[in-house]
């Protein structure tokens, strides 16, 4: 089976920390992807890497930054955390073509 | 521009009754489409996905989903509801220009005893 591991099923935060997410998966696939999750607005695309050391911007990418060294870590790191980057955090990786597979999410506090 | 679109934000069930969540698409092209299942607090688990083939496509836990081109639909459906099944349900299409999924805003199921 798949397994997309995160680092923090839980984290909470400081407004102006910088906040390490970390994400590890066992299936050897090229991409990987960063979500956030908030109720009524779905699931939305932060960054995304298709390669070792490649990583392309999402949606909402302001705010954050990611790091791929290997293929199988991908990191996504808030420089100065605020309260409006409370938030689930959803860690995926896949195939070009086929299905993502997800982490736990880490739910993330910032006070 | 692809997208995906859950028209319901919730769907109420009696257990025991045949269930339906509804997603409808639009992509330029073939559509590589997929199905989700969300639990509280956990991440989303796959259920199944239609890439070619036969329009009614089986997945995990009795659920199966119909293609339909004419209508560019994608819906989830289960003969017989389970209380179990009460989640939140995502539609996704694949976008072509990059490697990303195209997420729908999710639709809550409730199954009530």
């Amino acid at each position: 089976d798949v397994k997309v591991t995160q680092s923090s099923r839980y984290l909470v935060k400081r407004t102006g920390e910088k906040v390490f997410l970390e994400c590890v998966q066992d299936m050897d696939h090229e991409n990987m992807f960063w979500y956030r999750q908030d109720p009524g607005l779905g699931l939305r695309l932060i960054y995304f890497s298709y390669d070792v050391k490649m990583k392309e911007k999402g949606d909402i990418p302001e705010g954050y930054s990611v790091s791929r060294e290997k293929k199988e870590r991908f990191s996504l790191i808030l420089e100065s955390a605020s309260t409006n980057q409370t938030s689930m955090y959803l860690c995926a990786s896949g195939t070009s073509y086929n299905e993502q597979f997800f982490g736990p999410g880490t739910r993330l506090t910032v006070l | 521009a692809q997208s995906v679109a859950q028209p319901e934000d919730q769907v109420n069930v009696a257990e025991g009754n045949p269930l339906t969540v509804k997603c409808t698409y639009s992509v330029s092209g073939n559509p590589y489409l997929f199905w989700y299942v969300q639990y509280p607090n956990r991440g989303l688990q796959f259920l199944l996905k239609y890439i070619t083939g036969d329009n009614l496509v089986k997945g995990s836990y009795g659920f199966e989903a119909e293609f339909n081109k004419s209508q560019t639909s994608f819906h989830l459906k289960k003969p017989s509801a389970l209380v179990s099944d009460s989640a939140l349900y995502f539609c996704a299409v694949r976008d072509f220009s990059s490697y990303k999924l195209i997420f729908g805003s999710g639709t809550r199921l409730l199954v009530r005893p």
